[in-house]
């Protein structure tokens, strides 16, 4: 069974940073893009970042571009999303995806206020 | 970006009805290996979403086959044969032909 667990989230304020990580298990991890889309409280659903299977393609939401990072580690079927210089719109759940949106995460909340 | 729209927006449906959610695209989501990429998710209020139909018309696993997709090109269409209980919560298309992905704004279905 697949299996996403996102942890990491939290209360920061405006300009801090937090570091996203997602376990994965039930699947060949290094075989798989993996992606973070996020939800706005009320909100719909906002593609974040995506990477490949190796981790060398890494695509972002302009808004997000220069400010934060998603990486992974094979070795320890993880992915990770470090948000640095978090703004206020950045508050939301964000979610840990397999492939296309085939298996989600629980979510992890982030919230960014003063 | 692909602007996804979807109507309507709210769906009050009977149970054991039928129900239909539109969704379109301001570019052609047909990729050159000539699959079109458009899924359907459905989101319950506080969970999270789950995929429903991949390439417009591909069930996922587990899906009921009261769900179905059709469509081509820029104008797609999801239908529930006939609604029960479980499938209230919000539908959204979503592209994944262009970066960046993008979703439709959701149409929330509930019981009449």
């Amino acid at each position: 069974e697949v299996q996403l667990v996102e942890s990491g989230g939290g209360l920061v304020q405006p300009g801090g940073s937090l570091r996203l990580s997602c376990a994965a298990s039930g699947f060949s991890f290094n075989t798989r893009w993996m992606r973070w889309v996020r939800q706005a409280p009320g909100k719909g659903l906002e593609w974040v970042a995506n990477i490949n299977e190796d981790g060398s393609e890494k695509y972002y939401l302009d808004s997000v571009k220069g400010r934060f990072t998603i990486s992974r580690d094979n070795a320890k079927n993880s992915l990770y999303l470090q948000v640095n210089s978090l703004r206020a719109e950045d508050t939301a759940v964000y979610y840990c995806v397999k492939d296309g949106g085939s298996n989600w995460g629980q979510g992890t909340l982030v919230t960014v206020s003063s | 970006d692909v602007v996804m729209t979807q109507s309507p927006l709210s769906l009050p449906v009977t149970l054991g009805q039928p129900a239909s959610i539109s969704c379109r695209s301001d570019h052609s989501l047909v990729n050159t290996d000539g699959d079109t990429y458009l899924n359907w998710f459905h989101q319950r209020p506080g969970q999270s979403p789950r995929r429903l139909i991949y390439k417009v018309s591909n069930r996922d696993s587990g899906v009921p086959d009261r769900f179905s997709g059709s469509g081509s090109g820029s104008d797609f269409t999801l239908k529930i044969s006939r609604v029960e209980a479980e499938d209230v919560g919000v539908y959204y298309c979503m592209q994944d032909r262009h970066w960046p992905f993008t979703f439709g704004p959701g149409t929330k279905v509930d019981i009449k």
